[in-house]
């Protein structure tokens, strides 16, 4: 039968580079985002949010910058590990309805030893 | 550090079987969550939870679904008659505010 799903954008990287992992989202009314990293068989972890009155915030090795003008989010990783290796979903709610997220289809990192 | 977990971590049914999916939230939580993953797709919001009630529920979330919070730390997912479709990845979720955790879920798989 056929398969369907999202063929998922991939990130290869070198152990010890900076990753880049972007985001694009579509609603204006979008108002804080998390990014979250999903290993296999488990469930998404919480790595970094943001709120959109904010262009940029830093966590432990991990920065997010947003850019409401062109709606576009991006995940840093500094000194990347084989560790980091994951899928990694940027999900967004919208203002007055912190209850539903909506994900991102995800980019696989990739990190070489 | 508190998580959300999250039982059976597989569960396996016949279609037309009702399955209960059970979820531990995190203690000092209240607003409460399920999400799904059917295989190489997105995360889906399927309802929230607060306050003994539900909050906001999506298109896939229909009368065959319920949810529950029969006592003061379980929050449950229940599948009326199981549907070939229903296989996926079930994420319980919850909230002190907008940020949200996730349990390591459960996979459904319906025969």
């Amino acid at each position: 039968g056929e398969s369907v799903g999202l063929h998922l954008p991939t990130l290869s990287v070198q152990e010890g580079d900076n990753s880049i992992i972007n985001c694009a989202y579509s609603n204006s009314a979008s108002d804080y985002f998390i990014w979250y990293k999903q290993e296999s068989g488990k469930g998404p972890q919480f790595i970094i949010d943001i709120r959109s009155n904010m262009d940029k915030r830093q966590g432990q090795r991990v920065t997010v910058l947003l850019n409401k003008t062109v709606k576009h989010l991006s995940l840093q990783i500094a000194a990347t590990q084989p560790g980091d290796s994951a899928v990694y979903f940027c999900a967004e709610n919208r203002k007055g309805n912190f209850n539903k997220f909506y994900f991102g289809s995800g980019t696989k990192l990739n990190v070489k030893p | 550090e508190p998580e959300v977990t999250q039982t059976p971590s597989h569960q396996v049914t016949q279609m037309g079987q009702e399955v209960i999916l059970r979820c531990v939230p995190i203690s000092n939580h209240l607003y409460f969550y399920w999400y799904r993953q059917i295989l190489g797709q997105k995360v889906e919001f399927l309802v929230s939870f607060y306050n003994n009630e539900i909050s906001e529920k999506s298109e896939i979330f229909d009368d065959q679904f319920s949810v529950e919070r029969p006592d003061g730390s379980n929050f449950t997912l229940k599948i009326r008659s199981t549907k070939l479709e229903d296989s996926a990845m079930y994420f319980c979720a919850s909230s002190a505010d907008e940020k949200l955790f996730f349990g390591s879920g459960t996979q459904l798989s319906v025969l």
